[in-house]
């Protein structure tokens, strides 16, 4: 079974459209993040929820807005797309944000916006 | 604040030993290690938590000395799967105790010959 799953693996869209991207865990994990992996690989958080409250709200852009409908759930809702949008996408999840822990990633969603 | 690995790339034959360190300008609370071959998400190595703290895993080891702000990571008799990226992620120490999620690196690309 699957840990961290996300939907789509890839997504090509045109600038100004509005797009998501959702992400399931089945690990029971308390705390979810998504990370965006630049072209240079370099791997950044956005935003994390504990219990479907936002602990963590990075400086990104208010265009990005994660939606948990429950605690296995964490999507990234993107209006506006712009190109500088495009990235690999990371959902992954741990088992609490009081104490570190270990973080499973998904599979990545690879964002293409032209 | 980014900690800061070194080096950036690193070429080994197999067989032989690697470093990677990551240091970082604020207290750190925690230090992670990650590994992401090419086209996969990160995948956990270890977590370290107290100061001079010293983890392995199989022949792959850490030490995070609290008071440098550092950690390192060491590669021993390095084999051909443990080419791919490696992150430091690390964790600051808020005010309030407790930890404020992950900052990574910007990544150590290990390359191994046969």
């Amino acid at each position: 079974d699957t840990a961290v799953s996300q939907t789509p693996k890839y997504l090509v869209t045109q600038m100004g459209n509005d797009k998501s991207i959702k992400c399931e865990q089945n690990l029971g994990h308390d705390t979810m993040y998504w990370y965006k992996q630049d072209s240079k690989k370099f791997l950044k958080i956005m935003f994390s929820y504990n219990n479907k409250e936002l602990i963590i709200n990075e400086t990104v852009p208010n265009r990005f807005s994660p939606k948990s409908p429950d605690k296995a759930h964490l999507n990234l809702h993107i209006n506006s797309l712009e190109l500088g949008d495009s990235a690999v996408y990371f959902c992954a999840s741990s088992q609490a944000a009081s104490f570190p822990n270990e973080q499973f990633f998904g599979p990545g969603t690879r964002l293409t916006v032209l | 604040q980014q900690p800061v690995q070194s080096p950036q790339a690193v070429i080994l034959r197999e067989g032989e030993d690697a470093v990677i360190n990551c240091s970082s300008s604020k207290a750190l609370y925690s230090v992670h290690w990650y590994r992401q071959k090419h086209g996969e998400a990160p995948v956990f190595l270890m977590i370290l938590l107290k100061g001079g703290e010293q983890k392995g895993h199989d022949k792959i080891s850490a030490s995070f000395n609290e008071k440098k702000q550092q950690s390192s990571l060491y590669l021993t008799a390095s084999q051909l799967s443990y080419s791919g990226t490696y992150f430091c992620g690390t964790e600051r120490v808020r005010a309030g105790g407790g930890a404020d999620g992950l900052t990574f690196g910007k990544g150590t690309h290990l390359i191994i010959q046969p």
